[in-house]
């Protein structure tokens, strides 16, 4: 059964460093999600992403964070200078049209020190 | 905004039994759906159930069942005959049908459950 896949599965970086954390959705999915969750908090909502455009995003998703699928099957999310609040697990998720269910991947644990 | 609550972070049960996780919600919204995934130690979140708030028969899947009372915006999970396999976060997650929300899914915090052999 296809599956959405996440690399790497860990990232440790320096505070002020760029990361970039990459997803691949599942191939015929159409809309694309990243969520975070930081320990022992609820899963956040970060961005939605359809026809290479964004769709959404929350209050959380600000100028340091954005996303990109340069090709046809990956799906990224870049932050561009880390910070230490930004440690948390990020998951992406992806959904065919028409249908509700958004597929996960097994997320990347973003540690900043 | 819509807000998803999760009252119980831990919860146990005895394999073979029966036990319910409990999810409220807060919505002004007449028409959302209303999700149960799983999330295993191996970390990916699974689907395990979901509920369109238009229908009033409550969704079963196999062993998993919900109680969804929509007036009483509660949206419990109910798992029949407990498998050591059923251990694992559970979160309810809600989506609005605006189309200005997006897809996006709201959940809660999440509760823990233990199977005990």
């Amino acid at each position: 059964e296809p599956e959405v896949t996440q690399t790497p599965s860990h990232q440790v970086t320096q505070m002020g460093q760029e990361v970039i954390l990459r997803c691949v959705p599942i191939s015929n999915h159409l809309y694309f999600y990243w969520y975070r969750q930081i320990l022992g908090q609820k899963v956040e909502f970060l961005v939605s992403f359809y026809n290479n455009e964004i769709s959404e995003k929350s209050e959380i998703f600000d100028d340091q964070f954005s996303v990109e699928r340069p090709d046809g099957s990956n799906f990224t999310l870049k932050i561009r200078s880390t910070k230490l609040e930004d440690s948390a697990m990020y998951f992406c998720a992806s959904k065919r049209r028409l249908y509700n269910e958004q597929f996960f991947g097994p997320g990347t644990r973003l540690t900043v020190l | 905004a819509q807000t998803v609550t999760q009252s119980q972070p831990e919860m146990s049960v005895q394999e073979a039994e029966t036990v319910t996780l409990s999810c409220t919600y807060d919505t002004s919204e007449s028409d959302y759906y209303l999700f149960w995934y799983k999330q295993p130690p191996s970390r990916q979140m699974i689907l395990v159930i979901r509920q369109e708030a238009y229908k009033q028969q409550n969704a079963t899947e196999n062993r998993f069942s919900v109680n969804f009372q929509k007036a009483a915006k509660s949206f419990s999970l109910k798992i029949s005959d407990s498998q050591l396999g059923d251990a694992a976060m559970y979160f309810c997650a809600y989506r609005s049908l605006k189309e200005t929300s997006g897809s996006r899914l709201t959940f809660g915090e999440g509760t823990q459950l233990t199977v005990n052999p």
